[in-house]
């Protein structure tokens, strides 16, 4: 059974960084991409970064690009988002997700997600 | 990247059949296969009910099914039951390593 297990959410001043993580288990990490999809409170789902099983292939969403990085730990079965000069409307709850390739499809499973409250 | 256009909301009484749309662009929705969508209950995370336009994962009900025309990709659950009551979110792959979803339908069991 997939299990995808997020972590490192919490409340952080704007401007600040903020590290999520993600601990995968049931499955074999290394051989599928992976992904971060967020969604705001009341709102609908924003995907927001896509990795590759191999790291070679990575994406972002243009509302986050050059403020977050992702990156896994294939290794370790883990996935990161690190999330810097973090604003308001980048409050919502943050899904790890696993794709059904290796490569990025965006058809995904999900975890339970983790919230981030940026706010003063 | 802009979002897929879906309706904010559908309806349909118990036993009949309701489709959502879901439109997008010949960049996104258009040109790729890669189109799924998901459900999602109040308070829950989101689930995998159609992917690659057409296919259901293991567990499904065979109620749900998915098309696509075009740049417009549709949802269609059949034999509507109380159950089916939820959001639903279509989703795209769209070139360069990036995905865009569609704003969410909520679907009412009247």
């Amino acid at each position: 059974e997939v299990q995808l297990v997020e972590s490192g959410g919490g409340l952080v001043q704007p401007g600040r960084s903020l590290r999520l993580s993600c601990a995968a288990s049931g499955f074999t990490f290394d051989d599928y991409a992976m992904h971060w999809v967020r969604q705001a409170p009341g709102e609908g789902l924003e995907w927001v970064s896509g990795i590759s099983w191999n790291t070679d292939n990575i994406g972002y969403a243009d509302s986050v690009k050059g403020r977050f990085t992702v990156s896994r730990d294939n290794a370790k079965n883990s996935l990161y988002l690190q999330m810097n000069s973090l604003r308001a409307e980048d409050t919502a709850l943050y899904y790890c997700a696993k794709d059904k390739a290796p490569h990025i499809t965006g058809t995904v499973d999900w975890g339970q997600g983790t919230l981030v409250t940026v706010s003063s | 990247q802009s979002a897929l256009t879906q309706p904010p909301s559908a309806s349909g009484s118990p036993g009949q059949s309701v489709t959502i749309s879901c439109t997008g662009t010949r960049s996104d929705l258009g040109r790729y296969k890669d189109v799924s969508w998901y459900q999602q209950h109040p308070g829950k995370a989101p689930k995998l009910m159609i992917y690659e336009v057409n296919k259901r994962p293991s567990g499904v009900p065979d109620r749900f099914s998915g098309s696509k025309s075009g740049n417009t990709a549709s949802l269609t659950v059949s034999g509507l039951q109380a159950e089916d009551e939820a959001d639903y979110y279509c989703s795209s792959y769209a070139g360069s390593n990036s995905v865009v979803f569609g704003g969410g339908t909520k679907l009412t069991v009247l």
